[in-house]
C-alpha cells in the first residue's frame, strides 16, 4: 500500500523555467511534509518541509504547497537552474511517528540548458 | 558539511557470506537511526528502526535474523546482512535524526551479491 504516491517519474524543463513537481498521500494521520533531493549514489538531502497547519512555506527559489483536502502537494522551483536536476522524492510522517518517514517513489527532474 | 557518514559506499560479496555496513552521526548523538533500502527507480523503504541500547523495530516483511542491527553506542549502528544472497543487491541507506531538524543520511551503500 503506497500511502505516498509521486505519480510522474520524470519531468523535463527548460533552464529558467519553473518545475512543478507533485505528490499525492492517502494516510489523513500525515501532518508534516518533506522534500529531499538525491544524486546518483548518494544518500537524499533535506530541501524544505511544511506541517499541516500551514499551506505554504517558501525558501528561496524552493516553494511547498500543501492542500489538505485533497491530500496533494507540491514542490514549486523557480528558476529552475541545471544543478536541479535530481531525484527528488517526497516524504511524510505523522507527528507521533518521531522521524519515520514514508517516502514517494521519487520523480526524476532534469533542466536543460 | 556531512552529518551522517556510512561505510563502506559499495561492496561486491560472494553469495552466501555476510557484510557489515556502518552508520555514524557525526558531531551529534543519535539514539534513533533508520534503515531504508532501494530499488532502482523505486521509493526508499524503511526497513528498520534501529535504537540505541535496545533491540531495533523490523518493518513488516523484513526479517530480523537476515538483516542484524546493532546500535551500540549513541554514534553508531551496524546492519549485517547475513547469508547474502542476489537478491539482497540493493541499495541501503541509513538515516539519523538530529534534534529539531529534519533526518540526515548517509550517502548508501551499493551492495552486489554474485
Amino acid at each position: 500500500d503506497q500511502q505516498v504516491k509521486q505519480n510522474s517519474p520524470s519531468l523535463s524543463v527548460q533552464e529558467g523555467r519553473i518545475s512543478i513537481l507533485n505528490c499525492d498521500y492517502t494516510n489523513s494521520m500525515f501532518d508534516y511534509f518533506l522534500w529531499y533531493k538525491k544524486y546518483p549514489a548518494e544518500g537524499p538531502t533535506f530541501l524544505i518541509s511544511i506541517s499541516s497547519i500551514k499551506d505554504k512555506n517558501e525558501d528561496g527559489r524552493f516553494t511547498v504547497f500543501l492542500n489538505k483536502s485533497a491530500k496533494h502537494l507540491s514542490l514549486h522551483i523557480v528558476p529552475s537552474q541545471p544543478g536541479d536536476s535530481a531525484v527528488y522524492f517526497c516524504a511524510a510522517k505523522e507527528e507521533t511517528s518521531g522521524s519515520r518517514l514514508t517516502f514517494g517513489e521519487g520523480t526524476q527532474l532534469t533542466v536543460n540548458p | 558539511g556531512a552529518v551522517v557518514s556510512q561505510h563502506p559506499s559499495r561492496v561486491i560479496c560472494k553469495s552466501g557470506t555476510s557484510v557489515k555496513i556502518e552508520c555514524r552521526s557525526l558531531d551529534f548523538q543519535a539514539t534513533t537511526m533508520f534503515w531504508y533500502r532501494q530499488f532502482p527507480k523505486q521509493s526508499l523503504m524503511l526497513m528498520a528502526t534501529s535504537n540505541e541500547g535496545s533491540k531495533a523495530t523490523y518493518e513488516q516483511g523484513v526479517e530480523k535474523d537476515k538483516f542484524l542491527i546493532n546500535h551500540a553506542s549513541l554514534t553508531l549502528s551496524t546492519l549485517t546482512v547475513t547469508s547474502a544472497h542476489p537478491e539482497d543487491s540493493s541499495f541501503y541507506i541509513c538515516s539519523a535524526s538530529r534534534a529539531s531538524s529534519p533526518l540526515h543520511f548517509g550517502n548508501g551503500t551499493r551492495l552486489t551479491v554474485t
